[in-house]
């Protein structure tokens, strides 16, 4: 099993629709999840992190945290053809360095 | 406020070859994490470096060695460089304590 899946794409949504990505993670003592975008030929960005349950909010997205059920989404509002990028879920680990342990992404195509 | 940077953008390496890649942290980070980021798939971690030691590394041979410098910057060495070495080489800076990451542009290496 993986440590950290994520949907599989790719995902393909009408521009100012709502996107839904999602996220499992295996390691129960995960402390902090991110989310990054990441452009074809580019470097990851971030976009959001979480640490605590329940949603946290940053303009059109958001994130929600489910910790009991290991699983983490991500949740585009109006989306535009400027979000047509990978997205990757990753979640820290135990160890002293919290290093990032990541999914292999979700490719969102916001058609217009 | 400079990001972080990455050098070089591109390289060429043949089998057997040694390569050294160059990372500088945002300004006021601490800590440098290697990432290798194979074509389709995320990040993975190398391993972090942290006043001046590796903190901790990941599952990747002792081919993959790195330093890191006392104005945190950090070098990542490659040896005998197989074909499966071909990757985009990414640098992470974060401060101590926090375990938000910041991403370089990258390093595409590609071995022939």
């Amino acid at each position: 099993q993986k440590e950290v899946e994520q949907n599989s794409g790719p995902l393909s949504v009408p521009e100012g629709a709502i996107a839904s990505l999602n996220c499992t993670y295996s390691d129960r003592g995960s402390q902090s999840f991110f989310w990054y975008r990441q452009y074809s030929g580019k470097s990851p960005e971030l976009i959001m992190f979480i640490y605590s349950n329940g949603d946290k909010e940053d303009g059109r997205f958001t994130a929600q945290l489910n910790k009991a059920s290991q699983y983490v989404s991500l949740l585009i509002r109006d989306s535009q053809p400027s979000d047509s990028a990978t997205y990757l879920c990753a979640v820290t680990g135990s160890g002293s360095a919290r290093q990032l342990t990541f999914g292999s992404g979700t490719q969102l195509t916001v058609l217009p | 406020d400079a990001g972080v940077t990455q050098s070089p953008t591109h390289l060429i390496k043949t089998r057997g070859q040694q390569v050294t890649l160059r990372c500088s942290p945002k300004s006021g980070h601490d800590t440098v994490s290697w990432y290798q980021q194979a074509l389709g798939q995320g990040p993975q971690f190398i391993f972090q470096y942290y006043e001046e030691e590796e903190r901790q590394r990941g599952n990747f041979p002792d081919r993959f060695s790195g330093h890191q410098f006392p104005n945190y910057s950090s070098e990542l060495n490659v040896n005998a460089l197989l074909l499966g070495d071909s990757a985009l080489y990414l640098c992470a800076s974060s401060s101590q304590g926090v375990e938000t990451q910041y991403f370089g542009p990258g390093t595409r290496l590609l071995v022939l």
